[in-house]
């Protein structure tokens, strides 16, 4: 495609469940990156892949968040055993290299019931 | 630490006008980018313009220019000839080069609305 495209649009999960979300980067894009935004704040940063390496992942809020890029394409966060303070949007952008255009997705919207 | 700070949680403004909106902000690195991105009511995070902090000349991208003012620690974005279209949320975002290498910094937002 022509953009990044992320899914779920929407999920809702009830609390203790594990939840994925999918990110497709544009193609040929080198760098990764996932971003949490709580409503009404900016994004923050959460972790960051090179290819299928994740070089920073200083951003991960708890160790029931992990992230990974095992092609150097699709990448997969994951929320295990979620909380109601995981509820926000979670976005993905991407990158032709590590210093170049961050391009964004639409979100993921993430609600814990 | 870099720190980006956006003063104004709102701003309104009559279509055709013009509209500064004000971002600041801090970091110990020597070399840095800043960044502008809208956000729509849809979610989607839309690149508007880009500052390099070594840029002679400030940043143009068709109606948006970015005010840099370097020793004031300034970035603001500046909107021509506003639009309805233009209604949304507005972030000001920094990457450093060394502290943070790649990831973006972003600020608290300023909502712009547009009024007819």
């Amino acid at each position: 495609g022509a953009g990044v495209s992320q899914s779920p649009r929407y999920k809702v999960a009830k609390r203790g469940q594990d939840v994925a979300l999918r990110c497709d980067p544009i193609s040929g894009h080198v760098s990764l990156f996932w971003y949490q935004q709580a409503l009404g704040q900016g994004p923050e940063f959460l972790t960051y892949f090179q290819n299928e390496a994740q070089l920073d992942k200083s951003g991960l809020p708890s160790d029931r968040f992990f992230a990974e890029r095992p092609e150097g394409s699709v990448s997969t966060l994951k929320i295990q055993r979620t909380q109601q303070e995981d509820s926000a949007v979670y976005l993905c952008a991407s990158s032709l290299a590590s210093r170049e255009i961050q391009f964004f997705g639409p979100g993921t919207r993430l609600t814990v019931l | 630490a870099q720190k980006i700070t956006q003063t104004q949680p709102g701003m309104f403004v009559q279509e055709k006008e013009a509209v500064t909106l004000d971002c600041t902000y801090d970091t110990s690195d020597p070399s840095y980018g800043l960044f502008w991105y809208k956000q729509p009511s849809s979610g989607e995070m839309i690149f508007l313009i880009y500052q390099g902090s070594y840029d002679q000349q400030n940043a143009t991208e068709g109606r948006y220019s970015l005010n840099f003012q370097k020793a004031r620690k300034s970035a603001n974005l500046v909107i021509s000839a506003s639009q309805l279209g233009d209604s949304a949320m507005y972030f000001c975002a920094m990457r450093g080069r060394i502290q943070g290498a790649q990831k973006l910094v972003f600020g608290q937002g300023t909502r712009l609305t547009i009024n007819p």
